[in-house]
């Protein structure tokens, strides 16, 4: 079946820091990736999305490529600003759309 | 404000009771899905509609649990004898689906259940 894997919050950094969550899936086709983000007390929120291999989703800053030999879709930014502090789920569609568990990402001033 | 619309917000009820909750989707998105989301965890399928069919439904939903877009339109989700284990947010989403592929999908705002 689909799957996907993120790597395991919370993600503490400090302002205008580097960010990275790894996300990797699992599918039977060639799936469409999207991120999505969760700011405290509110709902899911499109961040970016990727529909084929090498294609590069990117909004507010963050960026992400699809990566079919690696079978990931990897989230960046440059530097996070606090505001930045939310869940990130990384999701892929193929018939269904199918999340990982979320990265909790906090950011200090 | 034409996004994705769910009723209602809150829900508290007492275990063994009846619960209803109502999605409308963005106009003219033609697939519509239910998740269930608890704290720390990522939303969970429940099942997705086609227009009015539904497609496909989570082999982990109880029986108890029962959805309907009759008219390809707004949703129902109904859970029967509710137990505190269902006890969570319930989510709706919307998308455009056509031709073998589909669309980013657009979240409303969820309905928290609880079950005392």
């Amino acid at each position: 079946g689909n799957s996907v894997t993120q790597m395991e919050g919370p993600v503490t950094l400090s302002e205008e820091a580097f960010l990275t969550i790894n996300c990797t899936y699992t599918a039977t086709g060639y799936p469409s990736l999207f991120w999505y983000v969760q700011y405290p007390g509110e709902g899911l929120q499109l961040l970016l999305k990727a529909t084929k291999a090498d294609d590069k989703g990117s909004n507010k800053g963050f960026e992400a490529t699809y990566r079919k030999e690696t079978t990931s879709f990897h989230l960046e930014k440059g530097s996070v600003q606090v505001s930045d502090s939310a869940v990130y789920f990384c999701a892929l569609l193929y018939s269904t759309l199918t999340f990982g568990k979320g990265t909790m990402l906090l950011v200090s001033p | 404000d034409t996004g994705v619309s769910q009723n209602p917000r809150h829900k508290i009820t007492k275990r063994g009771q009846n619960v209803t909750f109502r999605c409308d989707p963005i106009s003219e998105h033609n697939r519509l899905y239910w998740y269930r989301q608890t704290l720390g965890q990522g939303p969970e399928f429940l099942t997705y509609f086609q227009n009015e069919a539904q497609l496909e439904k989570s082999r982990l939903l109880s029986d108890r649990f029962s959805a309907e877009r009759p008219k390809g339109s707004f949703s129902t989700l109904e859970i029967q004898r509710t137990e505190q284990g269902d006890s969570a947010m319930y989510l709706c989403a919307s998308s455009v689906h056509a031709g073998g592929r589909g669309t980013e999908a657009f979240f409303g705002q969820g309905t928290r259940l609880t079950v005392v």
